[in-house]
């Protein structure tokens, strides 16, 4: 019965090579996130939908860009990764703004 | 700009103790939402404990209450009968609007048996 699935969990790439990491959601969610997390650190924002509505951080790379092909999917593609991009990237789903997110279990990205 | 702050990079209980893990934040608004969330290790994040702005009374769920303090700007988790399961990484989180979401830095809990 998971709510928000993440594939793959672990993914390598080299420098260089598009990579999309994908998202899932059975909650039939409006708004779904993602976040790039390095080691120890916090979870930072890159972008959320809300609906098929794209919302950029202001300080996303324009490496990184998303698109949401319907309510359950929500995918992130890295154009042009970079070793600077290694890190755990998480996807998250809430029912409206102010509500609690839920999180998959993230992908880890390591970039060659 | 809004920031979250948590001053308690590591901390340490042992188990069956109280422990209190403090959150500050900086904000102009009046209404908004704060959340502690708990990563174990290598495992996804999950919701500890949600609270309203709006609501005076402090959130509680099971052994995890929070002590809100609005004029101070202070959210402080209290975890009561720690257990060998509480061991993670907490983060406070501060949401106002979409574009308005902060996690602070977190805090690595330490269970000793």
């Amino acid at each position: 019965d998971a709510m928000v699935i993440q594939n793959p969990r672990y993914q390598v790439t080299q420098f260089g090579k598009p990579v999309t990491l994908s998202c899932s959601q059975t909650l039939n969610h409006n708004v779904m996130y993602w976040y790039q997390q390095k080691s120890s650190q916090a979870p930072k924002l890159l972008f959320h939908y809300y609906d098929k509505d794209f919302n950029n951080e202001a300080d996303t790379p324009d490496n990184f860009q998303s698109r949401r092909p319907n309510t359950s999917f929500c995918f992130l593609d890295i154009r042009s990764p970079g070793l600077g991009d290694a890190a755990m990237y998480l996807c998250a789903t809430s029912r409206g703004q102010e509500e609690t997110q839920y999180f998959g279990p993230g992908t880890r990205l390591l970039v060659l | 700009a809004q920031t979250v702050t948590q001053s308690q990079p590591e901390m340490s209980v042992q188990e069956a103790e109280t422990v209190t893990l403090s959150c500050t934040y900086d904000t102009s608004e009046s209404d908004y939402y704060l959340f502690w969330y708990k990563q174990p290790p290598s495992r996804q994040m999950i919701l500890v404990i949600r609270q309203e702005a709006y609501k005076q009374q402090n959130a509680t769920e099971n052994r995890f209450s929070v002590n809100f303090q609005k004029a101070a700007k202070s959210f402080s988790l209290k975890i009561s009968d720690s257990q060998l399961g509480d061991a993670a990484m907490y983060f406070c989180a501060y949401w106002y609007n979409f574009n308005k979401f902060y996690f602070g830095s977190g805090t690595k809990l330490n269970v000793k048996p």
